[in-house]
């Protein structure tokens, strides 16, 4: 099993509409997560950091099962500015006491006008 | 302004050289990394530092060297010995190793 795995997409999707991506992960002690946006050809940019409670910024819901082992982010009334790919960021402890952080490969974002 | 910078945004290069990569942050944090990215790949750590003086592999740091004498830059240098240097690399920074990181904007890297 992949320690981050996301459906890569693309999911193609009218302005206005509501999208939700998953992210599943591997490691149960994994400590916390994140969501990042990449535009195409430009850096990773943090979009959330995903709370045990879930939460919510504006358009934008992240949330954690952890009993399932996966992560959610929903997009209410998207923009043709969300188009874009979403990476799912787990961070893990690792030896001696060190953390990793593992990306998914990312669910690419077509909004259609 | 407090962020990451990366310079040049584009390297082209000819197969045998060494090239270095400017990566520098004034955020005040301890921690850098580098990440490589393939076309419809997802990032791959390269090199990371905690701590100015130390730095540890990451899953693919073969044909790669870095160094941390300060704790606001983190150069990486690719060597001939890189099979396939061909790549976008990227540069970030965090608080601390488990906290969220930050990215600079990258650079494009080709190797002919």
């Amino acid at each position: 099993r992949k320690e981050v795995e996301q459906d890569p997409g693309p999911f193609n999707v009218p302005e206005g509409a509501t999208v939700a991506f998953n992210c599943t992960y591997s490691n149960s002690a994994s400590q916390s997560f994140f969501w990042y946006r990449q535009d195409c050809r430009k850096e990773p940019k943090l979009l959330m950091s995903v709370y045990s409670s879930g939460n919510e910024d504006g358009r934008f819901t992240a949330q954690l099962n952890r009993a399932s082992q996966y992560i959610s982010l929903l997009i209410r009334d998207s923009k043709l500015s969300d188009s874009a790919t979403y990476l799912c960021v787990v961070n893990s402890p690792g030896g001696a006491g060190s953390y990793q952080l593992t990306f998914g490969k990312g669910t690419k974002l077509s909004v259609i006008p | 302004d407090g962020g990451i910078t990366q310079s040049p945004k584009y390297l082209f290069r000819k197969e045998g050289q060494n090239v270095t990569l400017s990566c520098e942050q004034n955020l005040n944090h301890d921690a850098m990394y580098w990440y490589r990215q393939d076309p419809g790949q997802g990032l791959r750590l390269i090199y990371y530092s905690q701590i100015v003086n130390d730095f540890q592999k990451g899953d693919i740091a073969e044909g790669y060297s870095v160094s941390r004498e300060k704790k606001e830059s983190f150069p990486l240098t690719v060597t001939s010995a890189q099979k396939n240097p061909t790549a976008f690399y990227l540069c970030a920074s965090s608080i601390k190793r488990q906290y969220e990181q930050y990215f600079g904007p990258g650079t494009r890297l080709t190797v002919t």
